[in-house]
């Protein structure tokens, strides 16, 4: 099956500060969600994007389709934006897969 | 819309008990599935279905049964119930944007612990 690959697995930031967040995947993706797990266990949904890139306040997403990648940024963080950020995709077998997630940390 | 509700919330079963989780849907969406998240880990998807009245298995579907009978309702059975099967259990509903393509939208999930 495909193989969801995130990076890096844990990040620390202080308040204010900018991240990047990475997910491959080793197949063609029929589409590609992140999502934000906050520290009461909710997922919720951040961006619904296979390819091109979305913005939604602090946060965009690129994906690259073609180069198997995606890319998750995160500006001027703030305490409530930590918790676990997991990267899924769906390709031809109508299965979600995810990966093991980047568990994010900000600090006051 | 209420979106996609869960229950119980949590659950405390004996090893060999039997019970049902409960997932509802209001967005009238086709596909629905079910996941579980142990600690640390992603989520691992059990069971699915593209529409009433046809499942099918997941990564993860022994011990596990479900059914879909309507579009809105999607229950998963646990037969007899294992320590291994404490876990975090979410019901997702999905909104079709193309041939095996979907976005998905997730409930609050069921904390099951069995002793």
């Amino acid at each position: 099956g495909i193989q969801v690959e995130q990076s890096p697995p844990d990040l620390i930031l202080q308040e204010g500060a900018n991240s990047t967040l990475r997910c491959n995947f080793s197949d063609s993706v029929n589409n590609l969600q992140w999502f934000h797990q906050n520290p009461w266990g909710q997922l919720i949904n951040l961006f619904y994007i296979p390819s091109g890139t979305k913005q939604n306040g602090r946060l965009s997403a690129t994906t690259v389709a073609t180069e198997r990648y995606s890319l998750l940024y995160i500006s001027s963080s703030q305490t409530t934006d930590s918790g676990v950020y997991f990267c899924a995709v769906f390709n031809s077998g109508s299965r979600l897969t995810f990966g093991e997630g980047t568990q994010l940390t900000v600090n006051p | 819309n209420a979106g996609v509700t869960q229950t119980p919330k949590f659950q405390v079963l004996k090893t060999g008990q039997s019970m049902t989780l409960q997932c509802a849907q209001d967005m009238n969406h086709e596909y629905m599935s079910w996941y579980r998240q142990d600690p640390g880990m992603g989520l691992r998807l059990i069971h699915y279905s593209v529409g009433a009245g046809i499942t099918d298995q997941g990564e993860v579907p022994n011990g596990y049964n479900v059914s879909r009978s309507t579009t809105e309702d999607f229950p998963l059975r646990l037969l007899s119930a294992a320590p291994s099967q404490t876990s975090v259990y979410f019901c997702a509903s999905s909104r079709s944007t193309g041939t095996f393509s979907y976005e998905q939208y997730f409930g609050p999930g069921t904390r099951l612990t069995v002793t």
